[in-house]
Parts: C-alpha cells; structure tokens; sequence
C-alpha cells in the first residue's frame, strides 16, 4: 500500500537554532502534504500544510518544501523555542485518505 | 477548541466488552475521521465517512464498524474489546469529502482491563 516515511523519530535541538524534519511518500498522485502538531496529551493541529503546485509555504517560523520530483517533503523550524517541543506529523493524500508519517518527537534544550 | 466535539473523554472497560464512542463534527463540516492512537505511536487512520455514507476505510478491524447519522454525528463501535484496543481515539471532521484540513477532538481514551 501506499506509505509516508518520516524521519527522524527524534529529533533535539538547542533553542534559537533551526529544526527540519523530513518526510519521503511513495503514491505519486498524491497532491495534499499537511504537518500537524501534537503537544503532550493534546490534539494533533495543523500547522501548516502545502498542495502540490507550490513548491514552498511559509508562515512565520515555519516553512514546508515540496520536491514532486523527489516525491519528499520537509518542515523547516527556525528560531526554535520552547513550545515548539511536540510531537510532528506529516502526512499525504492517497485515494481519499490521508497517509501519515510515524512523527517526530522534537525537544528543545534550554 | 477545534469546534469537534468526542464523548465520553475517558471509558475504562473489561475484555470482552462492547463500547460505543461519539464524535459531533464542526458545523458545516460533512466528513468525519476516526483514528487510533495507542502509546507513544502514530495515528493510525481506521475509517471516514462523508454526509452518512462510508468513504474510506484503513486498518479497522473486523470487531470495529462506525456510522454517520442524518444530523452527521458519528459513532465508533468496538467489540469484543482485547487488552491491546487500550488507546487514544480521536475524531476528525473536515468541510468536504476531498482530503482537506481536518479538525481533531478532544479524543476517548479508552483502558481496556
């Protein structure tokens, strides 16, 4: 079946520096790629998504890249701060349905 | 808050046992989500359903089945409930049946003992 791989699993970084998290999907129909947030015993959100005419969003801290190409993805996180740590999904449309990366755990270091 | 709404929060069960999960979408909203997500694991997507009509459907097992009702609520039913069915279970709800952005509850977590 179709799948979405997210890497990596973990991922810390000290604070004010920059986090990037990659997806990879094999469905080459695919044209939605959402990121989703999910703090600590919360409910996953959307951050933050892009369709596949564009090749790059950006909004404040957060941007997300598309290469079609590649057929992978990423989310880009600068000037990191304490309550970006969460765990990060990503995710891409496949026959009516969205295809989800395992997540990131991202851990800002004071 | 995302305008979902899931009942009830918490449901503590023994094996064996049936349960019924209730999700309200956000007004407007036609299609609604349901995913599983046990410890510290990823969300794994078990079914949709759009305007009361079944969409698509993921790894549900057979002891599970769901449905829309006319005023476009959804109920998840798990049957025959086995220790490793303990998890979070969320409902999502988006404007139409194409991939959109979908809005999450609040979750059930369900403990099955």
């Amino acid at each position: 079946g179709e799948n979405v791989e997210q890497h990596p699993s973990t991922l810390s970084v000290q604070e004010g520096d920059s986090a990037v998290i990659k997806c990879t999907y094999s469905d080459s129909a695919s044209n939605y790629f959402p990121w989703y947030k999910q703090e600590l015993g919360k409910r996953p959100q959307l951050i933050i998504d892009i369709r596949s005419n564009v090749g790059e969003k950006k909004d404040q801290r957060i941007a997300v890249t598309l290469n079609k190409t590649a057929k992978h993805f990423s989310l880009h996180i600068t000037e990191t701060q304490p309550e970006d740590s969460a765990v990060y999904f990503c995710a891409g449309d496949s026959n009516y349905q969205l295809i989800w990366g395992a997540g990131t755990k991202l851990i800002i270091k004071p | 808050d995302s305008g979902v709404t899931q009942t009830p929060k918490h449901l503590i069960t023994a094996t064996g046992q049936r349960v019924t999960l209730r999700c309200s979408p956000r007004s407007g909203d036609l299609s609604v989500y349901w995913y599983q997500q046990s410890l510290d694991q990823g969300l794994q997507f078990l079914i949709q359903y759009y305007n009361g009509e079944e969409r698509a459907k993921g790894n549900i097992l057979e002891r599970f089945s769901a449905q829309q009702f006319p005023d476009l609520h959804s109920e998840l039913n798990l049957s025959s409930l086995e220790l490793g069915d303990s998890a979070l279970y969320f409902c999502a709800s988006s404007v139409d049946h194409i991939v959109d952005t979908q809005y999450f509850g609040p979750g059930t977590r369900l403990t099955v003992l």
